[in-house]
């Protein structure tokens, strides 16, 4: 049972322009949520984190986006740069719970 | 600081052996996962341990596979006999262990059984 779902397997986006990664949950006891970068080779590293209690997080060019009523979040790259393609994964935990349950990624490709 | 250290980075065994792959966490975390990552599930939560007693091994698939943190600075997860569909990426990675502390990962292990 995948209960972080991103059903965007990949994505490409030309330089510049606005890359939108998705991301929908079920369980609706989830209250944080992170997304994740990884490069080939390397592991995951931490991009970008939002509480439940907030709709949106802004760290630069990058902004999480979350939905609680459609159990959604979105992050949104803008300008999207050759750097940013890479795997992105969503992931959420539960409140009092330190566990991450992760999406299975979306593959980001910018073209220059 | 040296980050999440894992070893080996590559193996490649056949099926039926034993494999063992090892973690050192970042010095000061006391908090330590084991991921899987697959295609077909993406990251999968296999075991965690908090200073070194394992709290949730619901992930960890059958009883083939075996994880133990004997000090804070080391952790083993061991597959006993191996086989193909075991092959993937494994992840350690570690953390301060608060609620919501972001978690660091190493480079991963890429096992391959043939």
């Amino acid at each position: 049972d995948q209960q972080v779902k991103q059903n965007s397997p990949s994505l490409s986006v030309q330089e510049g322009r606005i890359s939108i990664l998705n991301c929908d949950y079920t369980n609706s006891m989830f209250d944080y949520f992170l997304w994740y970068k990884k490069y080939p080779a390397e592991g995951p590293t931490f991009l970008i984190s939002i509480s439940s209690i907030k709709d949106k997080n802004e760290d630069g060019r990058f902004t999480v986006f979350l939905n609680k009523s459609a159990k959604h979040l979105s992050l949104h790259i803008v300008p999207s740069q050759p750097g940013d393609s890479a795997v992105y994964f969503c992931a959420a935990s539960r409140h009092g719970n330190e566990k991450l349950t992760f999406g299975t990624g979306t593959r980001l490709t910018i073209i220059p | 600081d040296a980050g999440v250290i894992q070893s080996p980075r590559h193996e490649v065994t056949e099926m039926g052996q034993e494999v063992t792959l090892r973690c050192k966490p970042i010095s000061g975390h006391n908090s330590l996962f084991w991921y899987r990552q697959t295609m077909m599930r993406g990251l999968e939560l296999l075991i965690y341990f908090n200073n070194n007693v394992p709290i949730d091994d619901s992930g960890m698939p059958e009883d083939r596979f075996s994880a133990k943190m004997p000090n804070a600075s080391f952790s083993t997860l061991k597959i006993q006999p191996s086989e193909p569909r075991d092959s993937a990426v494994y992840f350690c990675a570690s953390s301060i262990g608060r609620l919501n502390e972001k978690l660091f990962f190493g480079s991963g292990t890429q096992l391959s059984v043939l």
